[in-house]
Order: C-alpha cells, then structure tokens, then sequence
C-alpha cells in the first residue's frame, strides 16, 4: 500500500485568509481525489485530478496535481467558517480500493 | 450519484456482546465497503463486501470479528462480535460504481462500547 501524508495535521485560520494543504507521497498515482468531511457525515468527493501538472477549480477552492504525479495541493482563498472540516486526500488502489490520507482537519474561525 | 443510509446512526453497547450496521444504497452498485474511522482519525477499509459471497477483508480485519453479509446490489451489513472499548469508533458504509470515480459514503454509525 502507497502511503499518502498529509500536512499540516491541524489548521486552524481566521475568515478571509487563504490556506494551502498537501497530499505528499514517494509513489507514482494515476489519480488521486479530494474528499471534505464534516462532522456526522460522511466523506464527500470534491474533485479527481488525473493528468500531472492538472489545476481544477471549484470555486474558492483550486487543486493541483504534481507535475510528477506524487502529490496534489489544495489551496482555499479567502477562507469562510462552511470551509471547517476533514480534508483528505486518497487514491483508488487497483482500481478498487479507495486508500486515504491521515486528513488535514481545518477550522475557519469567524 | 448514490445516496446511502445506515441503521442505526449511534449505539452505545456494553463490553462482549454485538452490533448488527445495516447499509441501504437507493441505487445499485457494483462495489460497497465498510470503513472504520477513530476518533480524530482518517478512515481505514475493513473490507470489500461482495454480493452473493465472502467479504474480501483487509489486513488486521478478520470475518469472525466483523462478519459482513451482502444479500443484493444495494444491501450490507457489518456486524462486530464480542465488542471491547476498542472498538469503539464509526464505522463508514460506502459504495461507488467500478466504471466511476466516484465513491459515496453513508453518514456513519458512531459506535460506543462500555
């Protein structure tokens, strides 16, 4: 199993200001996905990037993936308090496994 | 798009008895999952449950603690057997399409064991 780490653990930020998290790892992946969860639900896809190099938008949100297609970033501008929440990182393992990261857990403050 | 329930949302049990999770999906899929996810903590698979035979379970994770039944395309359940305190967690139904990216994942039982 590829391990996926993400940094930092823990961030906790003020309203306005932007934010940048990563999903690192030594492996090679043809895809890996963003997932937010909030707390009593369950993990909710934001986006899949698949071709290295990739940035997608989704609206205050923008996601990156590595030109060598190890690692992937997240980076959120101008941060509000619905942003709170677990944010992972994960990848299909042969195509049918779903592995994630250990999480970054963001608070947005008011 | 797949939206899933899980039974019940919470449970709080005493040491060595057993606690049946049920999983409904509104759709069919191909592939669903069990995840259990600590407190603080990301998820971690239990297993894969295949339709019509044994769960394929991952390393750590053994069919007499975690016995997993998927009767039909949009049903599971996962049962944990002669619960300790640690085994208190969430435990995650989730499920997706094998042609899709897209994995779903029920609102999770947040399990307490006393």
């Amino acid at each position: 199993t590829q391990l996926l780490e993400q940094s930092p653990q823990f961030l906790s930020i003020q309203e306005g200001e932007n934010l940048t998290v990563y999903c690192n790892s030594s492996s090679v992946f043809s895809s890996l996905q963003w997932y937010r969860q909030e707390p009593g639900e369950g993990p909710v896809l934001l986006v899949t990037v698949v071709t290295g190099g990739e940035v997608k938008k989704l609206k205050r949100l923008t996601f990156q993936f590595g030109d060598a297609r190890k690692d992937s970033s997240l980076h959120i501008t101008a941060a509000q308090t619905g942003d709170t929440g677990l944010y992972l990182c994960a990848y299909l393992q042969g195509a049918q496994k779903l592995v994630f990261g250990q999480g970054t857990r963001l608070t947005i403050n008011p | 798009s797949a939206v899933i329930s899980q039974k019940p949302s919470r449970d709080i049990c005493q040491r060595g008895t057993s606690l049946t999770i049920q999983c409904q999906v509104d759709s069919q899929v191909t592939m669903m999952f069990w995840y259990r996810q600590q407190p603080g903590q990301s998820l971690t698979l239990i297993a894969t449950a295949n339709q019509g035979s044994e769960a394929t379970y991952e390393s750590g994770f053994v069919i007499d603690k975690f016995p997993i039944s998927r009767p039909n395309l949009t049903f599971s359940t996962l049962t944990v057997s002669n619960m300790s305190p640690e085994d208190s967690s969430i435990y995650l139904c989730s499920a997706r399409s094998r042609a899709s990216y897209e994995q779903y994942f029920g609102p999770g039982t947040r399990l307490t064991v006393t």
